[in-house]
């Protein structure tokens, strides 16, 4: 079966500081990914998706940027992160090629002070 | 652009009772998919029942339906015999095109015994 990883789980960053959050995926090959954000009592909002290695969609401007340096892994990072990255990061995978639904890694409380 | 609106911020139920979550949205296309997912405290996101836009056909998935009004675009979800596990955060989305998943702001469900 397929499981989705992310870590940490919980983070606490100085303003200014570099940001590394990873997640894999396992059980499927050549998966969809996609990282994305909740703020505090809002929905979420996509911030970067991924249909290959190496192809990095991008939705929003932010000081945030994504790789994917191997098939099932995904990463988020920031060289300087700022108070309003604070939030819950999700990371997700879908079937390759099928409108479907995601499946959603535990996720990452990022706290920025 | 497509939006999702959820108009309900909160909401609380009896055990055992039914409750129905609301959800509209706003695209000019006629072929696309609606989610609800769910988000318990645990934070870990799932989906509960997913809708094809061109099934005329209500979707059901256990004690969950929806009610999927497309010319109203509209598609609520029904909780029936509601469970204290049922309490959660319910996130209504849409999707048309390809990897693009918009999510409403939510509605947070307490069951209460």
């Amino acid at each position: 079966s397929q499981t989705i990883h992310q870590w940490p789980a919980t983070l606490v960053q100085p303003v200014g500081s570099p940001l590394s959050l990873e997640c894999t995926v396992e059980g499927t090959s050549n998966p969809n990914l996609y990282w994305y954000r909740q703020a505090a009592g809002r929905g979420l909002q996509l911030l970067f998706y991924s249909v290959g290695i190496g192809q990095i969609s991008s939705e929003v401007p932010q000081n945030l940027s994504a790789s994917r340096p191997q098939d099932r892994q995904f990463i988020l990072s920031s060289k300087k992160l700022l108070l309003s990255d604070s939030g819950f990061y999700l990371c997700a995978w879908s079937v390759e090629g099928q409108y479907n639904e995601q499946f959603f890694g535990p996720g990452t409380r990022l706290t920025v002070l | 652009a497509q939006t999702v609106t959820q108009s309900q911020p909160e909401m609380s139920v009896q055990e055992a009772e039914t409750v129905t979550l609301s959800c509209t949205y706003d695209t000019s296309e006629n072929n696309y998919y609606l989610f609800w997912y769910k988000q318990p405290p645990s934070r870990q996101m799932i989906l509960v029942i997913r809708q094809e836009a061109y099934k005329q056909q209500n979707a059901t998935e256990n004690r969950f339906s929806v009610n999927f009004q497309k010319a109203a675009k509209s598609f609520s979800l029904k909780i029936s015999d509601s469970q204290l596990g049922d309490t959660a955060m319910y996130f209504c989305a849409f999707m048309k095109l390809r990897f693009k998943t918009i999510f409403g702001a939510g509605t947070r469900l307490f069951v209460k015994a």
